[in-house]
């Protein structure tokens, strides 16, 4: 079974600054996905951006990055020019790559505050 | 917005009861997930219809049921509710079955209390 590991509960980051969210998994797979998801206070899930295991080239949108290291496992989300907005809980989740089922495995969640 | 809907957004009920909640997908999306948040679970799948019929199950209870209609929509019965059952209850929406690591597209939820 796969598993996702957000380190980091909480975090705060000061308006414009640049603020790095960690996450970890562990799987036995060569092909899969990887997600982080925005929950802002209204609950809603947001995708922020994906990432597929087999490009090695990290995802961007916009001011989101991702640093995706296959071997270690690790798949970071880097947010900047942070803005209020940005105040959120954010998860990163997993989804193997075949058809049996395409679930999402979810880390704990990291709370991102962002202050004026 | 996701272009997913979920019916009520709000619901409280009693132990012992029983509640259906309603999810109707993004147009044109032929796949339908559930999931439940709660405090000490966190984000957990549930279960996976694509077109009608049932894909993948995941942590869900045997008290809990699902069905996807020919329309597409899909249902989340939830019966001999228990205190631990309080959570929001997510659907998400994707275009097929999954296997191209489609994005999963999430409703507001169902918060669901059990008094």
């Amino acid at each position: 079974a796969q598993t996702v590991t957000q380190s980091q509960p909480e975090m705060s980051v000061q308006e414009a600054e640049t603020v790095t969210l960690s996450c970890t998994y562990d799987t036995s797979e060569n092909n899969y996905y990887l997600f982080w998801y925005k929950q802002p206070p209204s609950r809603q899930m947001i995708l922020v951006i994906r990432q597929e295991a087999y490009k090695q080239q990290n995802a961007t949108e916009n001011r989101f990055s991702v640093n995706f290291q296959k071997a270690a496992k690790s798949f970071s989300l880097k947010i900047s020019d942070s803005q209020l907005g940005d105040t959120a809980m954010y998860f990163c989740a997993f989804m193997r790559a075949n058809n049996a089922g395409n679930m999402l495995t979810f880390g704990g969640g990291t709370r991102l505050m962002v202050k004026p | 917005d996701s272009g997913v809907t979920q019916t009520p957004k709000h619901l409280i009920t009693a132990t012992g009861q029983r509640v259906t909640l309603r999810c109707s997908p993004r147009s044109g999306d032929l796949s339908v997930y559930w999931y439940q948040q709660s405090l000490d679970q966190g984000l957990q799948f549930l279960i996976h219809y694509y077109n009608g019929e049932e894909r993948a199950k995941g942590n869900i209870l045997e008290r809990f049921s699902a069905q996807q209609f020919p329309d597409l929509h899909s249902e989340l019965n939830l019966s001999s509710l228990e205190l631990g059952d309080s959570a929001l209850y997510f659907c998400a929406s994707s275009k097929r079955s999954g296997g191209a690591g489609e994005t999963q597209y999430f409703g507001p939820g169902t918060r669901l209390l059990v008094l």
